[in-house]
């Protein structure tokens, strides 16, 4: 079936730093990808919604400046945590459809645990 | 948009008995509803899905049941497993909403040995 890929797994960072977190569809095209947050013992929450050569969808309540999300390419989408703060930890997970497919069945990326100091 | 409320949030059931989960959806026009499950640490993976045009679908010991009308959808885990042991995750979406999920709040399911 279809891999999505998400790098890194892990990262510990100082805060207010950024981290760039990678999000590859390796064997198909992605013209729409989304972010998820996943806070423990609770469900995926949509961040929002990367869309291959324009801006992203986000939902409410999460801020464009804070989550930036570039999706230049049709297996790239990349999430930067900008002046990351300890209530930025969680596990980030992207997910992806097959464009050509179009079942609606979503691949998830391995996901990626972020720890704000 | 769309709201999705699953129940129990915990089960646990003994080794070979059933397991039974329900979901409930908000928007009519949803006509996808895939099932994932969660390891700790580990992303979601698809065990089922089912779409509007079809009332239920089985795959092994595990099966899923649609009523459109009433806008409910089941999980029915049969001979449960240890290794069934996960937190379960149902979702609605349709196309025409570049199938973004609306994800319930999940079942943590424990099977005892």
């Amino acid at each position: 079936g279809a891999v999505v890929s998400q790098h890194p797994s892990r990262v510990i960072c100082k805060s207010g730093t950024s981290v760039k977190i990678e999000c590859r569809s390796l064997d198909f095209q992605a013209t729409t990808m989304f972010w998820y947050r996943q806070f423990p013992k609770q469900s995926l929450m949509l961040m929002a919604t990367s869309n291959e050569g324009s801006k992203a969808t986000y939902e409410q309540g999460v801020e464009k400046d804070k989550f930036l999300i570039n999706h230049a390419s049709l297996t790239l989408s990349t999430l930067t945590v900008t002046s990351a703060h300890p209530e930025d930890s969680s596990f980030y997970i992207c997910s992806a459809t097959d464009t050509g497919l179009a079942t609606g069945e979503l691949f998830f990326g391995e996901g990626s645990r972020l720890t704000v100091l | 948009g769309e709201n999705v409320e699953q129940h129990p949030s915990t089960l646990s059931v003994q080794e070979g008995d059933s397991a039974v989960i329900k979901c409930t959806y908000s928007d009519s026009a949803s006509n996808y509803f895939p099932w994932y499950k969660q390891e700790l640490g580990k992303r979601p993976q698809l065990i089922i899905d089912i779409r509007s045009n079809v009332g239920e679908k089985k795959d092994q010991r595990i099966a899923v049941t649609l009523n459109k009308t009433a806008k409910h959808f089941s999980l029915h885990i049969t001979e449960t497993q240890p290794e069934d042991s996960a937190v379960y995750f149902c979702a609605a979406t349709r196309r025409s909403n570049d199938y973004k999920l609306s994800f319930g709040a999940g079942t943590t399911v424990t099977v005892r040995a």
